[in-house]
């Protein structure tokens, strides 16, 4: 059974910089094809995609975010890493990881979500 | 921000036929599969329909999806109250070389 769980800060300042760590199981790295997404939802906005990375360590990000997204993997933890640099209140959001499964091509499991508020 | 393009809204009574539309383009849509999530506001999307057309286990038959050329759609028949939540659509984005959500549905059952 495949498990995702956000974790980080629940409030942050402008300027500053995030990092969500997505802790899962019930899946590893060395499946072929998958990937961990992260997607965001500020609040009362439709879902937005933000980054993924694959099993083989590529990498892909919104165009609209890329040069402040960061996103890495630490197999040994089973854990992916965003950050999120020089936040603005527009940041404010539920922020999910998701597991790309490369069998429905789709996101099948999603993490319950984290919210981030972005104040000064 | 949203690529796909989605009612706002969608309603219907009980046991009624609602359909939501996921417009895009030939980057998107038009080349790729659609996938459709269930919403409910604090809780996780679920995913409902993959591959443009197939059900993920366990989600009923009254859920069901389409797509054809650069637009998509879910439907749903025999609408139940537990049906009540936000749906949206996405896909790979061949030009923005991501995945791009749709704007998001709220369905009322009436």
């Amino acid at each position: 059974q495949i498990t995702l769980k956000e974790s980080g800060p629940t409030l942050m300042k402008p300027t500053q910089t995030l990092t969500l760590t997505c802790t899962f199981s019930g899946f590893s790295f060395s499946t072929s094809g998958m990937s961990v997404n992260w997607v965001r939802q500020p609040p009362g906005k439709a879902l937005e995609w933000l980054a993924l990375i694959y099993w083989n360590e590529d990498q892909r990000y919104s165009p609209s975010l890329k040069s402040r997204l960061t996103i890495r993997k630490d197999p040994s933890k089973n854990q992916v890493v965003l950050t999120l640099d020089n936040l603005d209140h527009l940041d404010t959001a539920t922020y999910f990881c998701t597991h790309g499964s490369p069998s429905l091509d789709a996101f099948d499991v999603w993490g319950p979500g984290t919210m981030v508020t972005v104040s000064s | 921000q949203s690529v796909l393009t989605q009612p706002p809204s969608a309603s219907g009574t009980p046991g009624q036929r609602v359909t939501i539309s996921c417009s895009g383009s030939s980057s998107n849509i038009g080349s790729n599969n659609v996938n459709w999530y269930q919403h409910l506001p604090g809780t996780a999307p679920k995913l409902l329909i993959y591959s443009s057309a197939y059900r993920l286990s366990g989600v009923p038959d009254r859920f069901s999806g389409s797509k054809s050329g650069t637009s998509a759609s879910l439907a749903i028949s025999g609408l139940q109250s537990e049906d009540e939540a936000d749906y949206f659509c996405a896909a790979w984005d061949d030009s923005l070389n991501g995945y791009v959500f749709g704007t998001g549905t709220t369905v009322t059952v009436l």
